[in-house]
């Protein structure tokens, strides 16, 4: 079975500073993860994935995430925060491209 | 990217009605297609998993008389929620995803349906 535990569930962060959302995973075979963002109403657009091969993956809007296996983490990062990233963020881990897995979310609130 | 859209994005529909959802791949053929429910500030719950010509495989909970799946073609598959509830009220979410030549290929979500029922 597949796991996914985001940490914290509301991360609040200055426009301009370094966003950082956890994401830890549990999967029996090598798994391939990702993260989505969520604006109110709307679905889930793919921000970034990591399949295979190199280990830090670029996305979009400036987003990054790192697979760390001896971590078990999928953590995300932006280097500075703009209003308009506030939105849910999910992370979600799947066995090759079969059913996602998600985590619970978190809520980034980035203030002026 | 690919594109996936659902129709009605918001429908508010009456306690004993039923109300279809559609949701289309618009330029890809989608083999299989995920229905999700989400209810406000949770993630997405896995409903059930749709091939196409084929009949829905539903998670633990779900009740498949009354959330029925069809999934007739490459490019469509609905969810009729029949006698709603108000506490069928919810945001409901489509994904697809395609394969050729036994490889799978990623989902695609939709843009989502804000149910109500009233």
């Amino acid at each position: 079975a597949q796991s996914v535990t985001q940490l914290g569930s509301h991360v609040s962060v200055s426009e301009g500073a370094l966003v950082l959302l956890r994401c830890n995973y549990s999967s029996s075979v090598p798994p391939y993860l990702f993260w989505y963002v969520q604006y109110p109403n709307q679905g889930l657009q793919l921000l970034l994935k990591y399949t295979t091969g190199a280990t830090l993956v670029k996305g979009i809007n400036g987003f990054e995430a790192e697979f760390k296996k001896s971590e078990t983490s999928f953590h995300l990062t932006k280097p500075s925060a703009h209003m308009s990233d506030a939105a849910e963020y999910f992370c979600a881990v799947s066995r090759g491209y079969s059913t996602l897995t998600f985590g619970k979310g978190t809520m980034l609130l980035v203030s002026p | 990217g690919a594109v996936v859209s659902q129709h009605p994005s918001w429908v508010i529909c009456k306690s004993g009605t039923s109300v279809k959802i559609e949701c289309r791949s618009l330029d890809f053929q989608a083999t299989t297609m995920f229905w999700y429910r989400q209810f406000p500030k949770q993630s997405l719950m896995l409903m059930a998993t749709s091939n196409e010509g084929s009949k829905a495989t539903y998670e633990q909970g779900v009740e498949k008389d009354k959330f029925l799946i069809n999934h007739a073609s490459l490019t469509l598959s609905t969810l009729t929620v029949t006698s709603a509830h108000p506490e069928d009220s919810s945001f409901y979410i489509c994904s697809a995803r395609g394969s050729a030549g036994g490889e799978t290929y990623e989902q695609y979500f939709g843009p989502g349906t804000r149910l109500t029922v009233t």
